[in-house]
């Protein structure tokens, strides 16, 4: 089945301690990105990548990492977490320019 | 730059009524545009989209969205809610060609009264 996976579901933290939300897609997609939800807000950018070692930042990178090793992986790293960054995540990816994005099932992140 | 403005935040129709979701974008260059659904306690799912080909698109569920450049608008519609329609719903633009993800408005909630 073609699908985007997300890991952990959910998660709670302290604020400083590093954490890693992990992406796969089993599509060979070369276009993955991660975003943040917030209430009111929608859906924000916060890196997408291109191609494998290929990442650029989105609306919303201050306080994130990512790499892009492997092409069916895409990382997002919180290096020292803080509350600001409770958000429900998504991570998604497409094909090609025009081609429908696929979203994971979503993380939901909080930070104490 | 590109962005997408959804007017009202919230929406409710009775059962059996027309939806009508709306969206206006700006794009500095032709636009892809998307319209996402999410269940709650789900991811987003896709609707329909637009990638300059007919300007009416028929998407899955009933859904339709017309694409008016004159307007910059792409408003979804469907000619009879039915309770299972009750989501959130979002409207997204890409510029054409571009390599970069979309930008999302705001969400519009739909609940569908019985």
């Amino acid at each position: 089945e073609a699908q985007v996976t997300q890991n952990p579901r959910y998660l709670i933290t302290v604020t400083g301690k590093k954490l890693t939300v992990t992406c796969s897609q089993n599509m060979n997609h070369e276009y993955m990105s991660w975003y943040r939800q917030d209430p009111g807000l929608g859906l924000r950018q916060i890196y997408y990548s291109m191609n494998v070692e290929v990442t650029d930042k989105g609306d919303v990178p201050e306080g994130y990492k990512v790499s892009r090793k492997e092409k069916r992986n895409f990382p997002l790293i919180l290096e020292s977490p803080s509350p600001n960054q409770t958000s429900l995540y998504f991570c998604a990816s497409r094909e090609g320019v025009g081609n429908e994005q696929f979203f994971g099932p979503g993380t939901r992140l909080t930070v104490l | 730059a590109q962005s997408v403005t959804q007017l009202g935040s919230h929406v409710s129709v009775s059962e059996g009524a027309l939806v009508l979701l709306r969206c206006n974008y700006s794009s500095s260059v032709p636009p892809y545009l998307f319209w996402y659904v999410q269940y709650p306690n789900q991811g987003l799912q896709l609707l329909l989209k637009y990638t300059s080909a007919a300007t009416l698109v028929k998407g899955i569920n009933g859904f339709e969205a017309e694409f008016k450049k004159s307007e910059t608008s792409f408003h979804l519609t469907k000619p009879s809610a039915h309770m299972s329609d009750a989501a959130e719903y979002f409207c997204a633009v890409r510029p054409a060609g571009s390599a970069r993800q979309l930008t999302f408005g705001s969400g519009t909630q739909l609940t569908v009264l019985p």
